[in-house]
């Protein structure tokens, strides 16, 4: 079973503030990470399919880096609005194996 | 399109009685997993299916738990007897192929009781 982390388990920010979080993961073997948002009452969906190291994305006012040197990824909410609280997981996909293999996640309140 | 589609949604149960859940999938993707995701945690794969072929089931609880998937489409999940420790949400979600973006269903949420 592999080893990916995500932290903070909780984040509480105010309507308007910026906040990130980390998923880390093995750093060999590395094939692909993806974050995924999943909203109370909606199926988990899919933000970004990251592949390269130092792979920047971006969708909205939402972003997404990645070190697979290192083995880190942080993901980015800038200017919280309410509609972003939702649990957010990172997934990660080993070389040759190709199954995701998801993070506890962190679930963000965004506060009006 | 239609997402993945899943039933029922919510299910309660006794302990020791059997149930079972349903998956029907993206027209097309190959790869179909379940997953169990406890309060507070991860999704945790149950197994992983490329067609009809179980490609990785070493999470799957086999004394209780079975899974198939007709026909490399729909899949249903079973459980027999159901435990206390089952309740849980199933998700079910697929991809077109085993490293690409996972589709989720909404979720079966089980209550054993």
């Amino acid at each position: 079973i592999l080893n990916v982390e995500q932290s903070p388990q909780s984040l509480h920010v105010q309507e308007g503030d910026s906040t990130n979080f980390t998923c880390s993961f093995p750093s060999s073997n590395f094939y692909a990470l993806h974050w995924y948002r999943w909203e109370t009452a909606k199926s988990p969906e899919a933000l970004f399919v990251m592949t390269l190291n130092g792979d920047e994305k971006k969708k909205g006012r939402i972003s997404a880096t990645l070190n697979t040197k290192e083995g880190y990824s942080y993901l980015y909410i800038k200017g919280s609005q309410p509609e972003d609280s939702a649990t957010y997981l990172c997934a990660f996909i080993e070389l040759y194996d190709y199954k995701l293999s998801f993070g506890a996640g962190t679930t963000v309140t965004v506060r009006a | 399109e239609a997402g993945v589609v899943q039933s029922p949604r919510y299910k309660i149960i006794e302990k020791k009685q059997p149930v079972a859940f349903w998956c029907n999938p993206i027209s097309g993707h190959n790869t179909l997993y379940w997953y169990l995701q406890n309060l507070g945690q991860g999704p945790e794969l149950l197994i992983r299916y490329e067609n009809e072929e179980a490609v990785d089931d070493s999470q799957l609880p086999k004394d209780r738990f079975s899974a198939e998937r007709l026909k490399g489409v729909d899949s249903t999940l079973k459980i027999q007897p159901a435990e206390l420790g089952d309740s849980a949400v199933y998700l079910c979600a697929s991809s077109l192929v085993g490293s690409g973006e996972a589709f989720f269903g909404q979720g079966t949420r089980l209550t054993v009781v």
